[in-house]
């Protein structure tokens, strides 16, 4: 069974400019969730959706957002990249509200 | 603030000691989920218990759950040098979503 996985794995940006990451769940998963993990503020929670309903969200202001398509997959998108956005974005997905499995991140580094 | 409060934050052993990592967090939860993270890379999914159950086991690995006090303690078993990474608390305080609360983690080192 195929785990969770998010591309790309790393990325580059300039100040200003806007990414979008794709995290597609393990098949069957319908709950993704993503979080930003970074030096100074560790693990946060920015969202969650569940049949490509926005389910949760974490205080994250509103440059950061994300959707889920049928099939599950889900993107986030941060428009107007800042320095401190650089970080590892890490997507899990779960069936429900049990078990969540993390893929491998992608590390964001904006410059 | 954080929910999730691991103790120690750094903790280092010689292999086939046994390691204790605990987590204390804030308010009432579904779940607890325990995670072990190598240098940055993505998190790996250990146990999860919930709030019903008091002690949950997994090769080498043990979790309890105090609802009362409000905490959790990781125990690994006679530790090998793969055991070294960061290990998390994650508290899933919803009842309708996954929508996690992480601690800052502890740093296990095994030394060979």
């Amino acid at each position: 069974k195929a785990g969770v996985t998010q591309t790309p794995r790393y990325l580059i940006k300039t100040r200003g400019q806007q990414v979008t990451l794709s995290c597609s769940p393990i098949s069957g998963h319908r709950s993704v969730s993503w979080y930003q993990q970074t030096p100074g503020q560790g693990l946060q929670f920015l969202f969650e959706y569940f049949s490509e309903t926005q389910r949760n969200k974490g205080n994250f202001p509103g440059r950061f957002s994300g959707r889920q398509f049928s099939n599950s997959r889900s993107e986030m998108n941060v428009s107007t990249l800042e320095l401190g956005d650089s970080a590892l974005y890490l997507c899990a997905s779960s069936l429900n509200t049990g078990e969540a499995f993390f893929g491998q991140g992608t590390r964001l580094t904006v410059v | 603030s954080q929910q999730g409060e691991e103790d120690p934050q750094a903790l280092s052993i010689q292999e086939g000691e046994n390691a204790t990592m605990n987590c204390s967090y804030k308010t009432s939860i579904n779940n607890l989920q325990w995670y072990r993270q190598n240098s940055g890379r993505g998190l790996v999914h250990l146990i999860l218990i919930r709030s019903n159950e008091r002690e949950k086991h997994s090769g080498r690995l043990r979790v309890t759950l105090d609802t009362s006090k409000k905490s959790s303690s990781l125990l690994i078993t006679a530790s090998r040098a793969a055991d070294t990474a960061s290990y998390f608390c994650a508290v899933n305080r919803d009842n309708y979503g996954q929508n996690f609360v992480f601690g800052p983690g502890t740093r296990l080192s095994v030394l060979p």
